[in-house]
C-alpha cells in the first residue's frame, strides 16, 4: 500500500534550517510529484511547493522563494525539504503529499512532522 | 496568492445536509476544474474527498459531493454524522502555476 512516512520532530534555533524527510514507498517513486504543506498553530493549510520526483524540477511558493529547497532521492524513494533562515512563524506542522502529475490533487498524505523554532 | 475564502463554521444536527462554500477569483476556481476538498481531523493526515470540482476518490462516501458556480466552489455533506466532525479545505490550482488552500472551515455536529 502506498506510505509516506516522515522524519520525527525537530526543535530548531532561530536563524538555523531544518530538513524533514518523506519516503515513500508502495508505489513507483518516480511517476508522482510530492508537495509539501504546512500547518502552523491554529491556522490553516498553506502550501509551500512540489518537485517533480522524475527530473527534480521544483516549483515554490511565492512566499518560501530563497528560503526552501526541495530536493529528491530516487535509490531511497525519499523527498527532502529544508526550510533556511528559520523564525518563530515557521513553527509548524509539515506534511508531504502524492499527486499524479497534472490532476492537481493531494491524494496520499504522509503523517506529518512538527517542527518547533525557539528563540 | 491569498487564501480561498471559506466561512469558519458550518454546524448541523445528525442527519441533516450542510454545505460549505469556497470563493475564489477568476485566476484560481473560476480558471480550471481543479478545485479539491480535504478533511482533516486534528492530529491526523488531511483525506482527500473531492477532486477536479466534483469526483470522489475510491472508498470516500457518496455523502459527500462538489460543485462549482463561477468563482466559487462548494462541498455539501448530506446526511451528516458524528465522524463528520472535523476541519475542511478546499483548494485550488492558479494561473501563476501555484496551489492555494481555503481558510478552513470547521464543522460541528450538535
Amino acid at each position: 500500500q502506498v506510505q509516506l512516512v516522515q522524519s520525527e520532530p525537530e526543535v530548531k534555533q532561530s536563524g538555523t534550517s531544518v530538513k524533514v524527510s518523506c519516503k515513500a514507498s508502495g508505489y513507483t517513486f518516480t511517476s508522482y510529484y510530492i508537495h509539501w504543506v504546512r500547518q502552523a498553530p491554529l491556522q490553516g493549510l498553506e502550501w509551500m511547493g512540489m518537485i517533480s520526483t522524475s527530473n527534480g524540477g521544483t516549483n515554490y511558493a511565492q512566499k518560501f522563494h530563497g528560503r526552501v529547497t526541495m530536493t529528491s532521492d530516487t535509490p531511497t524513494s525519499t523527498v527532502y525539504m529544508e526550510l533556511s533562515s528559520l523564525k518563530s512563524e515557521d513553527t509548524a506542522v509539515y506534511y508531504c503529499a502524492r499527486e499524479p502529475p497534472g490532476t492537481y490533487r493531494f491524494e496520499y498524505w504522509g503523517q506529518g512532522t512538527l517542527v518547533t523554532v525557539s528563540s | 496568492q491569498s487564501a480561498l475564502t471559506q466561512p469558519a463554521s458550518v454546524s448541523g444536527s445528525p442527519g441533516q445536509s450542510i454545505t460549505i462554500s469556497c470563493t475564489g477569483t477568476s485566476t484560481d476556481i473560476g480558471a480550471y476544474d481543479s478545485v479539491s476538498w480535504y478533511q482533516h481531523h486534528p492530529g491526523k493526515a488531511p483525506k482527500l474527498i473531492i477532486y477536479e470540482v466534483t469526483n470522489r476518490p475510491s472508498g470516500v462516501s457518496s455523502r459527500f459531493s462538489g460543485s462549482k458556480s463561477g468563482n466559487t466552489a462548494s462541498l455539501t455533506i448530506s446526511g451528516l454524522q458524528a465522524e463528520d466532525e472535523a476541519d475542511y479545505y478546499c483548494s485550488s490550482f492558479t494561473s501563476s502555476g501555484q496551489y492555494v488552500f481555503g481558510s478552513g472551515t470547521k464543522v460541528t455536529v450538535l
